[in-house]
């Protein structure tokens, strides 16, 4: 079992830009959540996807979107990069009809310059 | 809204010494309660949950923790600690969904903990 991969691993953008991040869920999961995580802080949710749609989302702007596949792999993208965009973003999948937890992915490293 | 306090951002502790980790939280509902592990630039790894049930949960790698709802915390501890144990320690807290699965998770800001020979 592979876990949760999450590519690209690190990547660097110019403000103004826009990213996308990929996420594939662990085996036999059907729901993806990201997180933004900056540095010395905790992570921050983002949103949730659940059979192809958004069903929870944090406090971010519009410019934060994503889109989950029919074998529940997610993107997550983000339009109009701020410097405060910089962080690691992580992937967390679990299973939307049971008490578990979330497993999470090693994350992606975004620097906007 | 929920929320998770945790009040101490660094710890130091002596090799084989006990440790305990505090996290307070904020939240409307039953809770469903985590601790997750973070080494330097990794992903989170899950050391305990609580879901129902007993109160006192044991994790992997020797953690255990102690749900408290009268004080609203779930406080991480150890008996004795391992240079391997330094990192940093998230608590978080979530909700099910009335079908089951967890919702987005709410995380505190994290204790680092450091290991003195």
């Amino acid at each position: 079992d592979a876990g949760v991969t999450q590519s690209p691993t690190h990547l660097i953008k110019t403000r103004g830009q826009q990213v996308t991040l990929r996420c594939s869920p662990k085996s036999g999961h059907d729901t993806v959540s990201w997180y933004q995580q900056a540095l010395g802080q905790g992570p921050q949710f983002i949103f949730q996807y659940y059979e192809e749609e958004e069903r929870q989302r944090g406090n971010f702007p519009d410019r934060f979107s994503g889109h989950q596949f029919p074998n529940y792999s997610s993107e997550l993208n983000v339009n109009a990069l701020l410097l405060g965009d910089s962080a690691l973003y992580l992937c967390a999948s679990s299973l939307r009809t049971a008490h578990t937890e979330a497993f999470f992915g090693q994350g992606t490293r975004l620097t906007v310059v | 809204a929920q929320s998770v306090t945790q009040p101490d951002i660094h710890i130091t502790v002596s090799e084989g010494a006990s440790l305990e980790l505090r996290c307070n939280y904020s939240y409307g509902a039953t809770p469903y309660l985590f601790w997750y592990v973070q080494s330097p630039g990794q992903g989170l790894q899950l050391l305990l949950k609580y879901f129902s049930g007993d109160t006192l949960v044991q994790g992997i790698k020797g953690f255990e923790a102690e749900f408290k709802r009268s004080q609203s915390s779930f406080n991480l501890r150890k008996p004795s600690v391992h240079w391997s144990d330094a990192a940093e320690y998230f608590c978080a807290v979530g909700a099910l969904y009335s079908g089951g699965g967890a919702d987005g998770l709410t995380f505190g800001k994290g204790t680092h903990l450091i290991i003195q020979p």
